[in-house]
């Protein structure tokens, strides 16, 4: 059973650059197949894809954000991390690290896995 | 791309059925059998319910069901309980990347 576990600042002052980290445990981050999400849902509001990153490196974003998020894998570490730069309180947001696979023997393109979720307040 | 367009809110009492639409386009549900819905207690993480359009991952209760027509999906929830009072959200896979649906509350009455 994957367990995902989110880290990082609470608050992030406006301009500045939101980082996250996402630790999976239970098994590895190069299972075939496998992608990493992250997910973010303002307060009060719906939730919202922001992209995933393959182990082997290969990233796919929302069209909306993709001009200000990178996501990054380490799998020595067993993690993987989003940045959002330029960061307005339009970012402020519920933040959840999730997975989804694509093969023939998991729920195919479905976030079957998520992480708690970790709140990020941008101000100042 | 927009957001997948989903009532705002839902409500039946126990033991009626409710269905929820999710209504997206050619480029997303039309297209693609991957839809997904996912139930979200308050201050809770999303739960699987549904995935492919309408297949139940293992434990979830055969009291959710799943369909699509054209670039509509639904969920239906029979035999309505007070624990399936939370939110509800659907999503599509639109090459190469996901999209979700504007959320639905249900309520139980």
């Amino acid at each position: 059973q994957l367990q995902l576990q989110e880290s990082g600042p609470g608050l992030v002052k406006p301009s500045e650059t939101l980082s996250l980290t996402c630790t999976v445990s239970g098994g590895s981050i190069s299972t075939t197949g496998y992608y990493w999400d992250w997910v973010r849902q303002p307060p009060g509001k719906g939730l919202e894809w922001i992209g995933s990153i393959h182990y082997s490196g290969s990233t796919y974003y929302d069209p909306s954000l993709k001009s200000r998020v990178s996501i990054s894998v380490d799998t020595s570490k067993n993690h993987f991390s989003l940045a959002v730069s330029s960061v307005t309180a339009a970012d402020t947001a519920v933040y959840y690290c999730a997975s989804h696979c694509t093969s023939n023997n998991c729920y195919v393109r479905a976030f079957d896995y998520w992480g708690q979720g970790t709140l990020v307040t941008v101000s100042s | 791309q927009s957001a997948l367009t989903q009532p705002a809110s839902v409500s039946g009492s126990p033991g009626q059925s409710i269905t929820i639409s999710c209504t997206g386009t050619s480029s997303d549900v039309g297209t693609y059998n991957y839809v997904s819905w996912y139930q979200q207690h308050p201050g809770k993480a999303p739960k699987l319910i549904i995935y492919e359009v309408s297949n139940r991952p293992s434990g979830v209760s055969n009291r959710f069901s799943g369909s699509k027509s054209g670039n509509t999906a639904s969920l239906t929830i029979s035999g309505l309980q007070a624990e399936d009072e939370a939110d509800y959200y659907c999503s599509s896979y639109a090459n190469t990347f996901y999209v979700f649906g504007t959320g639905t509350q249900v309520t139980v009455l």
